[in-house]
């Protein structure tokens, strides 16, 4: 199974403050078609995973421009611009290059 | 907009079989995307348990293969669950959810929690 590694584990950040968070892969998620599987989700309090960003970079529909998402290869990372009060609750990557898909262990965000 | 439901019961017995179902609405089942189910243990993370397309084709995670069936029924646009030979540590909220043209899970149940006890 691909390993899917996330730091911080929880984070504390103040609003309109940026926040950063790291995935990294134990193996590549570049595939052979040229796309990069990996994905950000945002797990609000009490509710189901939302998808925010898929393929490395392209935010889902709805999902505000103050996130972002970079990386290549194996090391990934999610930005938001400026923390608002809703962005809290467990943020996670997930790979989809290989069966079992799997995800990061999660990074809570809390707001100061 | 597709939405979907999990339902089932809430409390199996040790040993016993877990089984819920996932209705879809708003769309088709046999659309082109695969439909999946993600558990997540309390307190814990998302654990991929397997997806099925609507020929009836399934993958599984590895992990729990031996105990999982994912089934479809597409006269009634619905997903099903069975896992076998329960313990605690299946306790969890137990999520549908669609593989999107993405590859990636777009649309998810609100999930339903599942305990199981004696």
């Amino acid at each position: 199974d691909i390993v899917m590694t996330q730091t911080p584990l929880s984070l504390s950040v103040t609003p309109g403050q940026p926040a950063s968070i790291s995935c990294k892969s134990s193996q590549s998620l570049l595939h052979s078609d040229g796309k990069t599987y990996l994905y950000w989700y945002l797990q609000k309090p009490g509710q189901p995973p939302q998808l925010l960003i898929y393929e490395v970079s392209n935010r889902f529909s709805g999902v505000p421009d103050r996130f972002s998402g970079s990386g290549s290869g194996t090391d990934f990372t999610l930005k938001i611009s400026r923390v608002e009060a809703e962005d809290v609750g467990v943020y996670y990557c997930m790979q989809s290059i290989q069966l079992p898909y799997t995800f990061g262990q999660g990074t809570k965000l809390e707001i100061k | 907009q597709v939405q979907l439901q999990e339902s089932g019961p809430g409390l199996v017995k040790p040993s016993g079989t877990l089984s819920l179902t996932c209705a879809v609405s708003g769309g088709s089942i046999s659309s082109s995307n695969w439909w999946s189910w993600i558990r997540q243990p309390p307190g814990k993370g998302l654990e991929w348990i397997g997806e099925i397309y609507h020929s009836g084709s399934t993958n599984y995670n590895p992990s729990l293969k031996s105990r999982v069936t994912i089934s479809v029924d597409k006269s009634k646009n619905q997903f099903s669950l069975k896992l076998s030979s329960v313990t605690a540590a299946d306790t969890a909220v137990y999520y549908c959810a669609r593989n999107s043209d993405y590859d990636a899970f777009d649309i998810w149940g609100q999930g339903t929690m599942v305990t199981v006890s004696s």
